[in-house]
């Protein structure tokens, strides 16, 4: 059975630091990563998608893929109250359905 | 533009009462979604359409049925409900392999 595994956290930083949140999956057939950002009540929102091995910045915001070790990671530097939301994880193996992780709750704090 | 739209955004219905959530998007995307939230379980997958005409089942459809009515418009609907079915409904469309587009959601408590 595909996983996608992440803590569930909670994953407490403080304000200004980085967060680094991590996902790990089992299908080495992966092909494409991504992060979600959920707000309390909201509905998921994307942040990073990522294809390839090694880093893609934006902003704020890292994501880092190795692939040999089946890991993707999402880095949030100079955390902000504002990024307070639980985090998810989502693979694709080039079917029409991404495997989800549980999601990582992550409180930044003042 | 208003992306993945979802209707409605509550209800409450009473066991063996039947509803339809209704989702449409207006990104030309092909794949469509339904996922249901619970506490700490994530999102799962309820069913899904990869195209216009075609529907398939994902991790949870028991006690569910969709329609494809068009390439912007999937429908979800409960025949008889049941309290374990009490939970937040997102639609989601996309480009198959790309992000996915969540609407808003539907709050659904079943008493």
């Amino acid at each position: 059975q595909k996983e996608v595994e992440q803590n569930s956290g909670p994953l407490s930083v403080p304000e200004g630091a980085i967060a680094s949140l991590n996902c790990t999956y089992s299908d080495r057939g992966s092909q494409s990563f991504f992060w979600y950002r959920q707000y309390s009540g909201k509905s998921p929102e994307l942040i990073m998608f990522i294809y390839s091995n090694g880093d893609k910045e934006d902003g704020r915001f890292t994501a880092q893929l190795n692939k040999a070790s089946q890991y993707v990671s999402l880095l949030i530097r100079d955390s902000q109250p504002s990024d307070s939301a639980t985090y998810l994880c989502a693979v694709w193996r080039g079917s029409y359905i991404p495997t989800f992780g549980r999601g990582t709750s992550l409180i930044v704090h003042p | 533009n208003a992306g993945v739209t979802q209707t409605p955004k509550f209800q409450v219905l009473k066991t063996g009462q039947s509803m339809t959530l209704q989702c449409a998007q207006d990104m030309n995307h092909n794949s469509m979604y339904w996922y249901r939230q619970d506490p700490g379980m994530g999102l799962r997958l309820i069913y899904y359409s990869a195209s216009e005409g075609t529907t398939d089942k994902g991790e949870v459809p028991n006690g569910y049925n969709v329609s494809r009515l068009n390439k912007r418009e999937f429908s979800l609907r409960l025949e008889s409900a049941a309290p374990s079915q009490t939970s937040v409904y997102f639609c989601a469309s996309s480009v198959e392999g790309y992000e996915q587009y969540f609407g808003p959601g539907t709050r659904l408590t079943v008493t």
